[in-house]
């Protein structure tokens, strides 16, 4: 247990579909992130933020679509997706922003499926 | 441009010593090593800083060449628990909030 906890598990869902993922931490923690996880493939840094401020947007498809309502809770609403999608996606919060003094603690994921 | 790794797999016998490398072809402020087990969330190991530092907890150990742009991780007398994939994040510039990711060592321990 990491203190970083992501609902659901494990997501299918079809193309058309619409749905959020939420991830929760109760670390205190003042800035989280999402992160993408696919196969053979490096993590890649969706979203940042600070402060419920979104501080970092990596060029990422309208489709995605973070919210942070507060510093405890992080969304990311999905819709009309696309198979290339499908992949873990691990939410973590930091302490502060500024990685060199900071350690993430992540969530363990969703694992998603685009049908 | 993200950090290589290498080797990208290892299997160890228990007991066995290992070095992972991480590699930029930038220059690197700091070094971050994270360990993910199979269908668990990545978790943190340490940071290292430019200016050669060297770190370790237990048997677990890294090293930062700035110089070469080059960290490693030296797991010594390998036990089971220590299988999973090893990931470093690099940054480039103090202030940066913004880890690169390799694609990852996966290092398997047999008995």
């Amino acid at each position: 247990e990491t203190g970083v906890t992501q609902t659901p598990r494990h997501l299918v869902m079809g193309m058309t579909n619409k749905k959020s993922l939420k991830c929760e931490q109760h670390l205190g923690h003042n800035a989280m992130y999402w992160y993408k996880q696919s196969a053979k493939k490096p993590l890649e840094l969706m979203f940042v933020y600070s402060l419920e401020e979104r501080v970092e947007n990596n060029s990422v498809p309208s489709r995605f679509s973070p919210e942070c309502p507060n510093s405890s809770h992080l969304f990311l609403h999905l819709h009309t997706l696309q198979p290339e999608d499908s992949a873990l996606y691990l939410c973590a919060s930091s302490q502060d922003l500024g990685s060199i003094f900071t350690e993430a603690f992540f969530g363990q994921g969703t694992r998603l499926t685009v049908v | 441009q993200q950090p290589v790794q290498s080797p990208q797999a290892v299997i160890l016998r228990e007991g066995e010593d290992a070095v992972i490398n991480c590699s930029s072809s930038k220059a690197l402020y700091s070094v971050h090593w994270y360990r993910q087990k199979h269908g668990e969330a990545p978790v943190f190991l340490m940071i290292l800083l430019k200016g050669g530092e060297q770190k370790g907890h237990d048997k677990i150990s890294a090293s930062f060449n700035e110089k070469k742009q080059q960290s490693s991780l030296y797991l010594t007398a390998s036990q089971l628990s220590y299988s999973g994939t090893y990931f470093c994040g690099t940054d480039s510039g103090a202030g940066s909030y913004q880890l690169t990711f390799g694609k990852g060592t996966k290092l398997s321990v047999i008995p």
